[in-house]
Protein backbone atom coordinates (compact mmCIF):
# COMPACT_ATOMS: atom_id res chain seq x y z
CA UNK A 1 0.00 0.00 0.00
CA UNK A 2 1.31 3.41 -0.63
CA UNK A 3 2.66 5.17 2.49
CA UNK A 4 3.30 8.74 1.07
CA UNK A 5 0.90 11.07 -0.54
CA UNK A 6 2.73 13.86 -2.44
CA UNK A 7 0.93 17.37 -2.62
CA UNK A 8 0.25 18.38 -5.76
CA UNK A 9 0.87 16.03 -7.90
CA UNK A 10 1.07 17.98 -11.20
CA UNK A 11 3.17 21.34 -11.29
CA UNK A 12 4.20 23.45 -14.29
CA UNK A 13 6.32 26.35 -13.57
CA UNK A 14 8.83 28.97 -15.74
CA UNK A 15 12.60 27.84 -15.42
CA UNK A 16 14.50 30.06 -12.83
CA UNK A 17 11.65 29.78 -10.21
CA UNK A 18 11.40 27.55 -7.40
CA UNK A 19 9.07 24.53 -7.19
CA UNK A 20 7.44 22.78 -3.86
CA UNK A 21 6.07 19.76 -3.38
CA UNK A 22 4.85 18.13 0.12
CA UNK A 23 4.42 14.15 1.17
CA UNK A 24 2.77 13.14 3.93
CA UNK A 25 3.14 9.56 5.62
CA UNK A 26 1.16 7.75 8.47
CA UNK A 27 3.74 5.33 10.12
CA UNK A 28 6.65 6.13 12.26
CA UNK A 29 9.75 6.42 10.59
CA UNK A 30 13.64 6.00 10.28
CA UNK A 31 14.11 8.46 7.71
CA UNK A 32 12.38 9.80 4.58
CA UNK A 33 14.22 10.33 1.21
CA UNK A 34 13.27 11.58 -2.05
CA UNK A 35 13.89 10.48 -5.59
CA UNK A 36 13.37 11.48 -9.08
CA UNK A 37 12.45 9.85 -11.95
CA UNK A 38 12.24 10.83 -15.73
CA UNK A 39 12.72 8.17 -18.74
CA UNK A 40 15.91 8.90 -19.52
CA UNK A 41 17.57 8.04 -16.42
CA UNK A 42 15.07 5.85 -14.06
CA UNK A 43 14.86 6.59 -10.21
CA UNK A 44 17.50 8.62 -8.74
CA UNK A 45 18.16 8.88 -4.91
CA UNK A 46 17.86 13.07 -4.62
CA UNK A 47 18.16 13.35 -0.45
CA UNK A 48 17.73 11.55 2.25
CA UNK A 49 16.40 13.48 6.03
CA UNK A 50 16.50 11.03 9.08
CA UNK A 51 13.74 11.00 11.53
CA UNK A 52 15.67 13.53 13.93
CA UNK A 53 16.67 16.02 11.47
CA UNK A 54 14.42 18.80 10.45
CA UNK A 55 15.77 20.24 7.63
CA UNK A 56 18.56 19.71 5.02
CA UNK A 57 20.09 21.00 1.73
CA UNK A 58 22.17 19.73 -0.95
CA UNK A 59 23.00 21.97 -3.86
CA UNK A 60 19.56 23.26 -4.73
CA UNK A 61 17.26 21.30 -2.91
CA UNK A 62 15.90 21.34 0.36
CA UNK A 63 14.10 19.11 2.11
CA UNK A 64 12.10 19.42 5.50
CA UNK A 65 10.49 17.02 7.52
CA UNK A 66 8.07 17.07 10.28
CA UNK A 67 7.77 14.12 12.40
CA UNK A 68 4.78 15.70 14.92
CA UNK A 69 2.96 16.51 11.32
CA UNK A 70 4.30 13.39 9.47
CA UNK A 71 4.88 15.77 6.64
CA UNK A 72 7.90 16.52 4.50
CA UNK A 73 8.38 19.09 1.69
CA UNK A 74 10.98 19.03 -0.78
CA UNK A 75 12.27 22.64 -2.33
CA UNK A 76 13.73 22.81 -5.87
CA UNK A 77 15.19 26.29 -6.01
CA UNK A 78 15.98 28.33 -9.54
CA UNK A 79 14.57 25.05 -11.52
CA UNK A 80 15.76 24.17 -14.43
CA UNK A 81 14.39 22.28 -17.82
CA UNK A 82 16.40 18.96 -17.03
CA UNK A 83 14.23 19.46 -13.56
CA UNK A 84 11.58 17.86 -15.17
CA UNK A 85 10.63 14.79 -14.56
CA UNK A 86 8.39 12.98 -11.34
CA UNK A 87 9.41 13.39 -7.65
CA UNK A 88 8.83 10.60 -5.23
CA UNK A 89 8.83 10.62 -1.41
CA UNK A 90 9.49 7.28 -0.03
CA UNK A 91 9.64 6.12 3.89
CA UNK A 92 11.94 3.86 5.47
CA UNK A 93 10.38 2.55 8.61
CA UNK A 94 13.40 0.57 8.98
CA UNK A 95 11.64 -2.78 7.84
CA UNK A 96 14.84 -4.41 6.22
CA UNK A 97 14.98 -0.82 4.52
CA UNK A 98 11.74 -1.37 2.50
CA UNK A 99 10.67 1.91 0.85
CA UNK A 100 7.14 3.04 0.80
CA UNK A 101 6.55 5.30 -1.81
CA UNK A 102 3.91 8.08 -2.55
CA UNK A 103 2.28 8.38 -6.05
CA UNK A 104 4.77 11.00 -7.00
CA UNK A 105 4.64 14.55 -8.45
CA UNK A 106 4.78 15.40 -11.80
CA UNK A 107 6.90 18.40 -11.76
CA UNK A 108 7.26 20.67 -16.10
CA UNK A 109 9.75 23.18 -16.02
CA UNK A 110 9.30 25.18 -19.44
CA UNK A 111 12.64 27.29 -20.83
CA UNK B 1 31.34 1.87 -12.57
CA UNK B 2 28.06 -0.15 -13.29
CA UNK B 3 25.22 0.62 -11.80
CA UNK B 4 22.16 -1.67 -11.45
CA UNK B 5 21.24 -3.47 -14.57
CA UNK B 6 17.51 -5.48 -15.78
CA UNK B 7 17.19 -7.71 -18.15
CA UNK B 8 14.81 -7.74 -20.63
CA UNK B 9 14.47 -3.94 -20.75
CA UNK B 10 10.54 -4.59 -22.33
CA UNK B 11 8.40 -8.20 -21.98
CA UNK B 12 5.28 -8.92 -23.59
CA UNK B 13 3.88 -11.82 -22.72
CA UNK B 14 0.60 -13.31 -23.21
CA UNK B 15 -1.46 -14.03 -20.50
CA UNK B 16 -1.07 -17.58 -19.12
CA UNK B 17 2.58 -16.96 -19.48
CA UNK B 18 5.52 -17.78 -17.18
CA UNK B 19 8.24 -14.75 -17.52
CA UNK B 20 11.48 -14.25 -15.69
CA UNK B 21 12.70 -10.96 -14.92
CA UNK B 22 16.79 -10.50 -14.24
CA UNK B 23 18.29 -8.08 -12.02
CA UNK B 24 22.13 -7.64 -11.89
CA UNK B 25 22.84 -5.70 -8.55
CA UNK B 26 25.60 -3.44 -8.04
CA UNK B 27 29.02 -5.65 -6.73
CA UNK B 28 29.41 -5.44 -3.31
CA UNK B 29 25.67 -4.60 -2.60
CA UNK B 30 24.05 -6.89 0.46
CA UNK B 31 20.81 -5.89 -0.12
CA UNK B 32 18.25 -6.59 -2.77
CA UNK B 33 15.02 -5.43 -3.38
CA UNK B 34 11.99 -6.03 -5.90
CA UNK B 35 9.29 -3.23 -6.24
CA UNK B 36 6.48 -3.22 -8.87
CA UNK B 37 5.34 0.35 -10.36
CA UNK B 38 2.27 0.73 -12.17
CA UNK B 39 0.91 3.04 -14.50
CA UNK B 40 1.07 6.50 -12.79
CA UNK B 41 1.89 5.47 -9.49
CA UNK B 42 4.88 5.30 -7.31
CA UNK B 43 6.36 1.79 -7.10
CA UNK B 44 5.24 -0.65 -4.20
CA UNK B 45 7.33 -3.05 -2.92
CA UNK B 46 7.30 -6.62 -3.40
CA UNK B 47 10.26 -8.60 -2.07
CA UNK B 48 13.70 -8.11 -0.10
CA UNK B 49 17.21 -10.24 0.28
CA UNK B 50 20.33 -9.50 2.28
CA UNK B 51 22.69 -11.85 0.17
CA UNK B 52 20.56 -15.06 -0.46
CA UNK B 53 18.17 -14.75 1.89
CA UNK B 54 15.21 -13.82 1.38
CA UNK B 55 14.13 -11.93 4.32
CA UNK B 56 10.47 -10.43 3.46
CA UNK B 57 8.14 -11.27 0.69
CA UNK B 58 5.16 -10.09 2.27
CA UNK B 59 4.83 -7.57 -0.70
CA UNK B 60 4.42 -10.29 -3.28
CA UNK B 61 0.70 -10.41 -5.11
CA UNK B 62 0.25 -13.72 -5.00
CA UNK B 63 1.88 -16.97 -5.30
CA UNK B 64 2.20 -17.02 -8.83
CA UNK B 65 5.25 -14.54 -8.02
CA UNK B 66 8.61 -16.19 -7.08
CA UNK B 67 11.94 -14.22 -6.42
CA UNK B 68 15.09 -15.78 -5.61
CA UNK B 69 18.81 -15.01 -5.56
CA UNK B 70 20.59 -18.61 -4.72
CA UNK B 71 24.50 -17.25 -4.90
CA UNK B 72 23.77 -13.65 -3.36
CA UNK B 73 24.37 -11.70 -6.32
CA UNK B 74 21.80 -11.91 -9.27
CA UNK B 75 17.90 -12.10 -8.42
CA UNK B 76 15.18 -13.25 -10.65
CA UNK B 77 11.80 -12.41 -10.47
CA UNK B 78 8.94 -15.18 -11.67
CA UNK B 79 5.69 -14.82 -12.35
CA UNK B 80 3.62 -17.37 -13.35
CA UNK B 81 0.68 -18.14 -15.80
CA UNK B 82 0.52 -13.95 -15.96
CA UNK B 83 -2.17 -12.03 -15.77
CA UNK B 84 -3.49 -8.66 -17.47
CA UNK B 85 -3.19 -7.16 -13.79
CA UNK B 86 0.57 -7.89 -13.52
CA UNK B 87 1.57 -5.60 -16.36
CA UNK B 88 3.59 -3.02 -14.74
CA UNK B 89 7.15 -1.66 -14.51
CA UNK B 90 9.34 -4.20 -12.11
CA UNK B 91 11.93 -2.30 -10.80
CA UNK B 92 14.99 -3.54 -8.67
CA UNK B 93 17.26 -1.89 -6.43
CA UNK B 94 20.85 -2.62 -4.55
CA UNK B 95 21.61 -0.90 -1.88
CA UNK B 96 25.23 -0.89 0.11
CA UNK B 97 26.13 -2.49 3.66
CA UNK B 98 25.58 0.26 5.93
CA UNK B 99 24.10 2.99 3.68
CA UNK B 100 19.83 3.50 3.46
CA UNK B 101 20.27 4.88 0.01
CA UNK B 102 18.98 2.81 -3.10
CA UNK B 103 20.12 2.42 -6.47
CA UNK B 104 17.74 1.18 -8.80
CA UNK B 105 17.53 -0.13 -12.29
CA UNK B 106 16.26 0.90 -15.34
CA UNK B 107 12.99 -1.96 -14.53
CA UNK B 108 11.72 -4.14 -16.91
CA UNK B 109 8.17 -2.78 -18.68
CA UNK B 110 6.02 -5.76 -18.52
CA UNK B 111 2.88 -5.95 -20.61
CA UNK B 112 0.74 -9.05 -20.57
CA UNK B 113 -1.95 -9.03 -23.72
Amino acid sequence: SQQGEEDPQALSIQEGENATMNCSYKTSINNLQWYRQNSGRGLVHLILIRSNEREKHSGRLRVTLDTSKKSSSLLITASRAADTASYFCATDAGVGGRLAFGKGNQVVVIP
Amino acid sequence: GAGVSQSPRYKVAKRGQDVALRCDPISGHVSLFWYQQALGQGPEFLTYFQNEAQLDKSGLPSDRFFAERPEGSVSTLKIQRTQQEDSAVYLCASRPPGDNEQFFGPGTRLTVL
